[in-house]
């Protein structure tokens, strides 16, 4: 699996968009780029995927750039309960493939 | 959507005992589950993959004769942390690829060996 640069923390303002990147340099063509966030002492929850295309669910926005070597997390109305880890995990899309996690971004959202 | 029910959500043992986590599947069926372990203040790290009907695939570095997996439905998956010391005390976490987009994860078992 491709590996995964992300800053390790961010601030944001309660109501704000929080806009998280993560880079992404050696991905491969049928890799997919997935984020997922861990609130304090439970399992990780998913948030969105992509391939190429931005996407949007009622989480989140995630936009890839037309190379593929970066993404970005849009959470676009930051709610103090958005504060977790959030983790950006590239890997193949079949259901054998494992997540590797790299240190992922620790957002606070501040009223 | 699919979730995996984890249990215990902590647990204390004392050193040198056994301890297993079980993780259900509640509305799918989970071939496959990977076993995370989580230091405070770090990364998950893959423990293993377990494989219903087979044997579990574990991460380099991890002993496989103390961390005993065992998937024998495809619904439940265990993880037994035999010989407890200190230094396992850490958070556990399964996952699966459950259903459709994502992985899905318990809620994670806090162990503390004293």
């Amino acid at each position: 699996d491709a590996k995964t640069t992300q800053p390790p923390s961010m601030d944001c303002a309660e109501g704000r968009a929080a806009n998280l990147p993560c880079n992404h340099s050696t991905i491969s063509g049928n890799e997919y780029v997935y984020w997922y966030r861990q609130i304090h002492s439970q399992g990780p929850q998913y948030i969105i995927h992509g391939l190429k295309n931005n996407e949007t669910n009622e989480m989140a926005s995630l936009i890839i750039t037309e190379d593929r070597k970066s993404s970005t997390l849009i959470l676009p109305h930051a709610t103090l309960r958005d504060t977790a880890v959030y983790y950006c995990i590239v890997r193949g899309n079949t259901n054998a493939g494992k997540s590797t996690f790299g240190d992922g971004t620790t957002l606070t959202v501040k009223p | 959507g699919a979730v995996v029910s984890q249990h215990p959500s902590r647990v204390i043992c004392k050193s040198g005992t056994s301890v297993k986590i079980e993780c259900r599947s509640l509305d799918f069926q989970a071939t496959t589950m990977f076993w995370y372990r989580q230091f405070p203040k770090q990364s998950l790290m893959l423990m293993a993959t377990s494989n219903e009907g087979s044997k579990a695939t574990y991460e380099q570095g991890v002993e496989k004769d103390k961390f005993l997996i065992n998937h024998a439905s495809l619904t439940l998956s265990t993880l037994t942390v035999t010989s407890a010391h200190p230094e396992d005390s850490s958070f556990y976490i399964c996952s699966s690829p459950g259903q459709g987009s994502g992985y899905t994860f318990g809620s994670g078992t806090r162990l503390t060996v004293v």
